[in-house]
């Protein structure tokens, strides 16, 4: 089975911090994503990556940085965090880009 | 219009009845469609995928797909209150299968 694992289930930050988040996936997967949820407006893909060290801007990018310097580990680093940013963190990969994709439980993030 | 549309629901179905969920897709040339249930404060699991025109079964659910009408749906037989949930449809947008598109999910209601 595929294990896809994020670094916290719920954090608090205030406005301005820094904020990293991590996830893991261990099947070897060539794609890894992230994307936020917000009541309302669904999933929104922030960035993905295809390889290590390659990415792609999403729907939001704005705010975020992603790097991936390994093939099984994706971050996401808030390099200021705002208010707005308090949502539902989920990151996810699959094997192919139109593939199957497999998410981890997921961050919520509350920003003060 | 948006990409890929489901209604938000809530569906509210008798235990025992069939459910259907539908879903619109605005690429004509998409070629990869998923159905993803989400419980509160999970995260998404695929329940299962179609490439397929026509009807493709697992168990109490059946995909069905109509590329020439643009939809996608999903029926559930003999709905429990386990399956209540959110249904999200995703869809391949783009050449070369480059991204999936979310719906917004319907919120189905299995009442006892």
């Amino acid at each position: 089975d595929v294990k896809v694992t994020q670094s916290s289930r719920y954090l608090v930050k205030r406005t301005g911090e820094k904020v990293f988040l991590e996830c893991v996936q261990d099947m070897d997967h060539e794609n890894m994503f992230w994307y936020r949820q917000d009541p309302g407006l669904g999933l929104r893909l922030i960035y993905f990556s295809y390889d290590v060290k390659m990415k792609e801007k999403g729907d939001i990018p704005e705010g975020y940085s992603v790097p991936r310097e390994k093939k099984e580990r994706f971050s996401l680093i808030l390099e200021s965090a705002s208010t707005n940013q308090t949502s539902m963190y989920l990151c996810a990969s699959s094997l192919r880009v139109a593939d199957t994709q497999y998410f981890g439980p997921g961050t919520r993030l509350t920003v003060l | 219009q948006k990409e890929v549309e489901q209604n938000s629901g809530p569906l509210s179905v008798p235990e025992g009845a069939i459910a259907s969920l539908n879903c619109t897709y605005s690429d004509r040339g998409s070629q990869s469609f998923f159905w993803y249930r989400q419980y509160s404060g999970k995260s998404p699991e695929l329940i299962m995928f179609i490439y397929s025109n026509g009807d493709k079964e697992d168990g109490r659910f059946t995909a069905q797909l109509n590329k020439a009408s643009q939809y996608v749906s999903l029926l559930i037989r003999d709905s429990q209150p386990s399956d209540s949930a959110t249904y999200l449809c995703a869809v391949n947008i783009g050449s070369s299968a480059s991204k999936i598109i979310f719906g917004s999910g319907t919120r189905l209601s299995i009442r006892p």
